[in-house]
C-alpha cells in the first residue's frame, strides 16, 4: 500500500517554464489537496478536490491549475514559473468522513531560478 | 468559516507533559477537531481527532471543552522527538459550493522541547 505518491521529488525550473507536478493515491479517497509551504512558513491550500472531475480553489490558486479525471490522480500544474513559486509542494488525501485523516505525500521541492 | 487560534510557540522540558491549546470559537455542530505536526524538515502527519469525548491514542490525548468552541492537545511526557510545529484545524467550509471539504492549515504552534 503505497499511499500518496508525489513525483518528482525535486525540480529546477527556469523563469516562465511549465510543469506538472504528479500526485497519485491508492486508497479510494475521494477528497484530495495541494498545499505549498514556503520557508518557516505554514501550509497554504492552493487547490482541492472532492472527487473526480470537481474541483475548488483554495487560499493562492493563482498561477496553478489542476484537474482530476480519476479518483487516484491529482496533478497540479503550474504555468509560467515565477521565482515566488520556490517552495515545497504536498499533496494530501482523506476519506469523505467527517473525522477523515489527511494522509501527505513526502513532498516536491520546487526551486525556479 | 470555522477558524481557529493557536499560540506562536510554546516550550517544555524533556518528559514533562505539554498541553497545546486551540481556540475555536465558531465551530460547527459536525465539524471534527484535528491536530496535525511537522517534524523539522517533513511532512505534516496526523495525530489526533474527536468530535465531542476525549481521545486517547498512542500519540497524544485530545481534551475537548464541553461547548466545543476550545481544545487541548496533551503530551503525556514530552520527548526531544515531540519537537515540531502542530496545527490544529478544522473544516474551511462557509463559502458555499465545494467548501466541505476545503481544509486549511493555520500558523500552527511551534514547540521547543528543552533536554
Amino acid at each position: 500500500n503505497a499511499g500518496v505518491t508525489q513525483t518528482p521529488k525535486f525540480r529546477i525550473l527556469k523563469i516562465g517554464q511549465s510543469m506538472t507536478l504528479q500526485c497519485a493515491q491508492d486508497m479510494n479517497h475521494n477528497y484530495m489537496y495541494w498545499y505549498r509551504q514556503d520557508p518557516g512558513m505554514g501550509l497554504k491550500l492552493i487547490y482541492y478536490s472532492v472527487g473526480a472531475g470537481i474541483t475548488d480553489k483554495g487560499e493562492v490558486p493563482n498561477g496553478y491549475n489542476v484537474s482530476r479525471s480519476t479518483t487516484e490522480d491529482f496533478p497540479l500544474r503550474l504555468e509560467l514559473a515565477a521565482p515566488s513559486q520556490t517552495s515545497v509542494y504536498f499533496c494530501a488525501s482523506r476519506t469523505s468522513d467527517f473525522g477523515g485523516e489527511l494522509f501527505f505525500g513526502e513532498g516536491s521541492r520546487l526551486t525556479v531560478l | 468559516d470555522a477558524k481557529t487560534t493557536q499560540p506562536n510557540s510554546m516550550e517544555s522540558n524533556e518528559e514533562e507533559p505539554v498541553h497545546l491549546p486551540c481556540n475555536h470559537s465558531t465551530i460547527s455542530g459536525t465539524d471534527y477537531i484535528h491536530w496535525y505536526r511537522q517534524l523539522p524538515s517533513q511532512g505534516p502527519e496526523y495525530v489526533i481527532h474527536g468530535l465531542t469525548s476525549n481521545v486517547n491514542n498512542r500519540m497524544a490525548s485530545l481534551a475537548i471543552a464541553e461547548d466545543r468552541k476550545s481544545s487541548t492537545l496533551i503530551l503525556h511526557r514530552a520527548t526531544l522527538r515531540d519537537a515540531a510545529v502542530y496545527y490544529c484545524i478544522l473544516r474551511d467550509y462557509g463559502g458555499g459550493g465545494t467548501s466541505y471539504g476545503k481544509l486549511t492549515f493555520g500558523q500552527g504552534t511551534i514547540l521547543t522541547v528543552h533536554p
